[in-house]
């Protein structure tokens, strides 16, 4: 079945706490994401990456690191969780040679205390 | 600067009550402006892509229309299964760059 899995689903941490949120495809699609979603703020892009090794920020990178290792994973790294980070997170894909139809995971919720 | 605004931002529909949802939308050089169904505790899931103005696409009850400022997502004789958050999105600068309005909660009551 073709799908994009995060780990953990629920994290609750404290600041200054290092945590990776994984997420994994197996569509083989070069495109993947990450957001957040906040209340009121819909959803917003953090990092992108193109293909392996290829990544760029969106328009809400800072507190975050993304690394693009290999295809399938495209893991967020936060190395200082602080409060304001907490939010529901998706990681999404894109299959290859498309710009539109976007894949999303099923989200992580992520409370820093 | 590029910016996507959906409104009504919630709406409570009886059964078999038609009505749009809106998604206005400012960017230079539209590339494309796409829709999306949130369920609670889930991810988007994609409905459909819109190119150009006057261009429509059909699914089921929903029908998505495209002008040069907005878009609708009409929902005709909704069932309380089209209940979810509707979400759309416009590519921003850069190829893969994506943005997104903050979604109609639709409720749809039997």
């Amino acid at each position: 079945e073709a799908q994009v899995t995060q780990n953990p689903r629920y994290l609750i941490t404290v600041t200054g706490k290092k945590l990776t949120v994984t997420c994994s495809q197996n569509m083989n699609h070069e495109y993947m994401s990450w957001y957040r979603q906040d209340p009121g703020l819909g959803l917003r892009q953090i990092y992108y990456s193109m293909n392996v090794e290829v990544t760029d920020k969106g328009d809400v990178p800072e507190g975050y690191k993304v690394s693009r290792k290999e295809k399938r994973n495209f893991p967020l790294i936060l190395e200082s969780p602080s409060p304001n980070q907490t939010s529901l997170y998706f990681c999404a894909t894109i299959p290859q040679g498309s710009t539109d139809t976007q894949y999303f995971g099923p989200g992580t919720r992520l409370t820093v205390l | 600067e590029d910016q996507v605004t959906q409104s009504p931002e919630a709406l409570r529909l009886q059964e078999g009550e038609s009505s749009s949802l809106n998604c206005s939308y400012t960017v230079s050089g539209l590339r494309g402006l796409f829709w999306y169904r949130q369920d609670p505790g889930k991810g988007p899931e994609f409905l459909f892509t819109l190119y150009s103005a006057g261009e429509e696409k059909e699914k089921e009850r929903l029908k998505a229309t495209l002008t040069k400022k907005e878009s609708f997502l009409h929902i005709t004789a909704p069932k309380p299964e089209d209940s979810a958050t509707y979400l759309c999105a416009v590519p921003g600068s850069g190829t893969y760059k994506y943005i997104f309005g903050t979604g109609t909660r639709l409720k749809v009551l039997a």
